[in-house]
């Protein structure tokens, strides 16, 4: 079945550390997206990807990092310079940036700081 | 910039009650409204969506009406069930053609 998939579902990290969130799709879309989840506060986008081997910020990018080197794959970096990083964090996909499409989205990842 | 208002949460209903959720929108443009469902702990999946003035979104008793003259997008459902209990999120495509999302309202059915 097509689908994103988004691992792993939970994740702890210690302070200072960097880690990485997997985003992987088999729906051969160019368009790929990452989302930050907080209560009361709806999706804020993070980074987006319009085709391979390029990227753009989105409205909360510092402290993140992407990369786009397979059409399939999008991971998120949440760094150590990313004060507040507990969060849920969806990834999604749509067939190109065009209004009309929808956008799909994986399960999330439940990040929390420990 | 782009930008999606929906009312506030949470929304608690009897069972077989009506439902509205309303939305209101800024834009440039004519943009595609969406609505998407978040049930717990799951990413969001696409409800109903329309892409032009006066068209009528549908999907599972669920329906919105793209309303240009008020820019707004209202979610309706005539009779809810239980299992609708969810996160509701209203959303647009436009100008920038990056999905911009409202903060979502609760949905809680009571049997």
């Amino acid at each position: 079945d097509g689908g994103i998939t988004q691992s792993p579902k939970y994740l702890f990290r210690k302070e200072g550390q960097n880690v990485t969130l997997s985003c992987e799709q088999n729906l051969n879309h160019d368009a790929m997206y990452w989302y930050r989840q907080d209560p009361g506060q709806g999706l804020r986008l993070i980074y987006y990807s319009q085709i391979v081997n390029d990227f753009q910020k989105g409205d909360i990018a510092e402290g993140y990092s992407v990369s786009r080197e397979k059409k399939e794959s999008f991971p998120l970096t949440v760094t150590s310079a990313q004060k507040n990083p507990t969060a849920f964090y969806l990834c999604a996909s749509s067939i190109s940036l065009n209004p009309n499409t929808e956008a799909f989205f994986g399960q999330g990842t439940r990040l929390t700081v420990v | 910039g782009d930008s999606v208002t929906q009312m506030e949460g949470p929304v608690t209903l009897s069972e077989e009650a009506f439902l509205t959720i309303n939305c209101t929108y800024t834009a440039t443009g004519y943009p595609s409204l969406f609505w998407y469902v978040q049930y717990p702990g799951e990413g969001l999946q696409l409800l109903l969506k329309a892409t032009k003035a006066d068209d009528k979104g549908s999907n599972k008793g669920f329906e919105a009406t793209y309303r240009k003259e008020t820019t707004s997008f209202h979610l309706e459902k005539g009779s809810v069930q239980v299992s609708d209990s969810a996160v509701y999120f209203c959303a647009l495509s436009g100008g920038s053609y990056i999905p911009t999302f409202g903060r979502g309202t609760s949905l809680i059915v009571h049997p």
